[in-house]
């Protein structure tokens, strides 16, 4: 199965509009963290934002933010007044703690985000 | 700012050639990481290092090997270069638990 799942391979949005990238997850590690991160096109990862299981507040980084639902198991990705430069692919990610691979992630499919003008 | 430098952002080589790609950090990072990524499938491990000279094997190891000599250079290997190796690579370093990956720029490997 999956461990991370993102359904749209591609959104558009409208500049100044804000957008919701999903990702769910799957994992029966009771401590896990989760991560966005953006591609532009010239190919380097950037960190955006990231969320603990434990942590009892949805992470916020600027105009990022994280809709962290644990029941549901999704961490959506909310980018709020879109701009030019958020045109880029999105990758969700995971780590888990407690499992054999707690040092790597495991990558979504990504998002690829086209901001309109 | 952490600093994660591949050796090439470009490179073209030929069926059963050995391949090296190089990464290097510079934050005395203990745990690096090669990944390649392809269209629709996200980025995939292939080999992770967690100290000098100690490897893991990723969920794509077929087809690579990895050398870390140095904590700060992490190599990955394509031991007899074939045509469905031709994708895009990205190095990663993380100075310890629950921090987020550094990546370098990526290396766009094409085999022909």
């Amino acid at each position: 199965a999956q461990k991370i799942t993102q359904t749209q391979p591609g959104m558009f949005v409208q500049e100044k509009e804000a957008v919701t990238l999903d990702c769910t997850y799957d994992t029966s590690d009771p401590s896990y963290g989760l991560f966005w991160y953006k591609q532009p096109s010239s190919g380097e990862m950037i960190f955006l934002i990231y969320q603990g299981s434990y942590d009892q507040q949805n992470a916020t980084e600027g105009r990022y933010s994280l809709n962290f639902q644990k029941a549901r198991k999704s961490a959506n990705l909310v980018i709020s007044a879109s701009q030019l430069g958020d045109s880029a692919m999105y990758f969700c990610a995971m780590r888990e703690v407690l499992s054999g691979s707690a040092r790597q992630l495991t990558f979504g499919s990504g998002t690829q985000l086209t901001v309109l003008p | 700012d952490v600093k994660v430098t591949q050796s090439s952002r470009y490179l073209v080589k030929r069926t059963g050639e050995k391949v090296f790609l190089e990464c290097v950090q510079d934050m005395d990072h203990e745990n690096m990481f090669w990944y390649r990524q392809d269209p629709g499938l996200g980025l995939r491990l292939i080999y992770f290092s967690y100290d000098v000279k100690m490897k893991e094997k990723g969920d794509i190891p077929e087809g690579y090997s990895v050398s870390r000599e140095k904590k700060e250079r992490f190599s990955l290997i394509l031991e007899s270069a074939s045509t469905n190796q031709t994708s895009m690579y990205l190095c990663a370093s993380i100075p310890g638990w629950g921090q987020p990956q550094h990546f370098g720029d990526g290396t766009r490997l094409s085999i022909l």
